[in-house]
C-alpha cells in the first residue's frame, strides 16, 4: 500500500509569487484535504477536494485553490504569496463513500515547506 | 472560537513514566468525531484513534489508553511507561457531521511531549 506522497519537500519563494504543491492520495483512497500548519501551531484546514469537485473550504482567501485529478490526486495553488503564507502545507486523503463523509481518519503526507521571503 | 483545546503547550517526563494530554473540545453538534495525531520530528502527522460521539468506551491500544467523557466534553489521552520514542507533539482534532463541516478536522494547538532517558 502507498502512502500519501508530497512534493517539492521544501520551497522557497518571493512575495507576490505564484506555488504549486502537490499530493498523491494514498492507494484506494477518494479524497484528499489540505492544511496549512504555521510554526508552533495546529493544522488548520484549507479545503478538501472530493471526485474533483471542492467539498468543503476553511477560512482562507480565494488565491488559494485546488484540483483534484481523475487519480485522485491534487494540487494546491497560492497567488500572490504572502509572508504570512510561510508554514507546512500537509495533504491528507481518506476514503469516503458519500459526500457528506466526516466520520473517515485522515492519512497525512510529510508535507512541503514553503518559505516565502 | 476554539473548538479544541490543548491547554497543556510541553509535558516532560522521564522514561517510564505516565504521561496524560488532556483535550477539551467544544460543539453544539450531537454527531461528531474525535482524533488524536502524533506529529514526530519529521513533520507527518500519525493518525492513532478515532471516536465517535456516540461511542463513550475507553480504549487501549499497548501503552496508548483514551478516556472519552462527553459529561465534561473531554477526550484525554494516556502514554503508559513512555519511551523516548514518545517524544513528538500530538494533537486532538474535532470533525462535526455537518454540510459545512465535511471533510474538515479541526485541531487543537498540540501537546509537546519530552520524554528523556
Amino acid at each position: 500500500e502507498t502512502g500519501v506522497t508530497q512534493s517539492p519537500t521544501h520551497l522557497i519563494k518571493t512575495r507576490g509569487q505564484q506555488v504549486t504543491l502537490r499530493c498523491s492520495s494514498q492507494s484506494g483512497h477518494n479524497t484528499v484535504s489540505w492544511y496549512q500548519q504555521a510554526l508552533g501551531q495546529g493544522p488548520q484546514f484549507i479545503f478538501q477536494y472530493y471526485r474533483e469537485e471542492e467539498n468543503g473550504r476553511g477560512n482562507f482567501p480565494p488565491r488559494f485553490s485546488g484540483l483534484q485529478f481523475p487519480n485522485y490526486s491534487s494540487e494546491l495553488n497560492v497567488n500572490a504569496l504572502e509572508l504570512d503564507d510561510s508554514a507546512l502545507y500537509l495533504c491528507a486523503s481518506s476514503w469516503v463513500l458519500t459526500s457528506g463523509g466526516s466520520y473517515n481518519e485522515q492519512f497525512f503526507g510529510p508535507g512541503t515547506r514553503l518559505t516565502v521571503l | 472560537a476554539q473548538k479544541v483545546t490543548q491547554a497543556q503547550t510541553e509535558i516532560s517526563v522521564v522514561e517510564k513514566e505516565d504521561v496524560t494530554l488532556d483535550c477539551v473540545y467544544e460543539t453544539r453538534d450531537t454527531t461528531y468525531y474525535l482524533f488524536w495525531y502524533k506529529q514526530p520530528p519529521s513533520g507527518e502527522l500519525v493518525f492513532l484513534i478515532r471516536r465517535n460521539s456516540f461511542d463513550e468506551q475507553n480504549e487501549i491500544s499497548g501503552r496508548y489508553s483514551w478516556n472519552f467523557q462527553k459529561s465534561t466534553s473531554s477526550f484525554n489521552f494516556t502514554i503508559t511507561a513512555s519511551q523516548v520514542v514518545d517524544s513528538a507533539v500530538y494533537f486532538c482534532a474535532l470533525s462535526e457531521d455537518r454540510t459545512d463541516s465535511w471533510g474538515k478536522l479541526q485541531f487543537g494547538a498540540g501537546t509537546q511531549v519530552v520524554v528523556t532517558p
